[in-house]
């Protein structure tokens, strides 16, 4: 595809249950963010991965918040034993890797909707 | 304080006026400063990107840095309802991970 897609684009889940969201970035693009954006409020940075690894990671809230990377292209997010204070909506974006000084700009997907119970 | 104050509107205006979409912040620190528009229930998209103080045009859009006031603002010439979506100012520093941090969004609704 042309853009990042995330999937599901809504998930509802109740208190206490595991989910997983993922993340297809634009092929090519090494760098890879996980961001949250709760009602009202700004886009609030949880995780960033250069090809498979987390350099940063210091924005996942609590131990419950997981992520990995595979052969440098599909992300998935977990979340376990989810609290109503999780329902946010999940945004991912991907980059070409960061370098030289210069600003590379970060696609974002259309993010997942999740609603805790 | 939060490191970027924007003020989340929602701002209202008719067709045609000129927008003024601002945000302040705190790092001095910070070199790289964008512009995001996000349509309801879609992902935000890049808009405009300026490095360190000054001016850049395109279209009906302007950017403008003041890095000793630590203010940036977003113009909207003669704006369209289709202009109606979340403007949200990010910014970041040079080198490292480029990972922006972003204010609240501004609601804008341009009205016919």
């Amino acid at each position: 595809g042309a853009g990042v897609s995330q999937s599901p684009s809504n998930k509802v889940t109740e208190k206490g249950k595991d989910v997983e969201l993922r993340c297809d970035p634009i092929s090519g693009h090494t760098a890879l963010y996980w961001y949250r954006q709760s009602l009202g409020q700004g886009l609030e940075f949880l995780i960033y991965f250069q090809g498979n690894s987390a350099p940063d990671k210091s924005g996942l809230p609590s131990d419950r918040f997981s992520a990995e990377r595979t052969g440098g292209s599909v992300s998935t997010l977990t979340i376990q034993r989810t609290q109503q204070e999780d329902s946010a909506v999940y945004l991912c974006a991907s980059s070409l890797s960061p370098s030289g000084g210069i600003y590379n700009e970060q696609f974002f997907g259309p993010g997942t909707r999740l609603t805790v119970l | 304080q939060k490191e970027v104050e924007q003020d989340p509107g929602p701002l209202s205006v008719p067709e045609g006026a000129i927008v003024s979409l601002n945000c302040t912040y705190s790092n001095s620190a910070f070199q790289y400063f964008m512009w995001y528009r996000q349509y309801s229930r879609k992902g935000p998209e890049l808009l405009m990107y300026t490095y360190s103080s000054g001016n850049k045009e395109d279209g009906r859009f302007t950017a403008q840095v003041d890095k000793s006031s630590k203010y940036i603002s977003l113009f909207i010439r003669d704006s369209q309802p289709s202009d109606s979506a979340t403007y949200l100012c990010a910014m970041s520093f040079t080198g490292g991970s480029y990972i922006p941090t972003f204010g609240r969004g501004t609601s804008l609704i341009v009205h016919p």
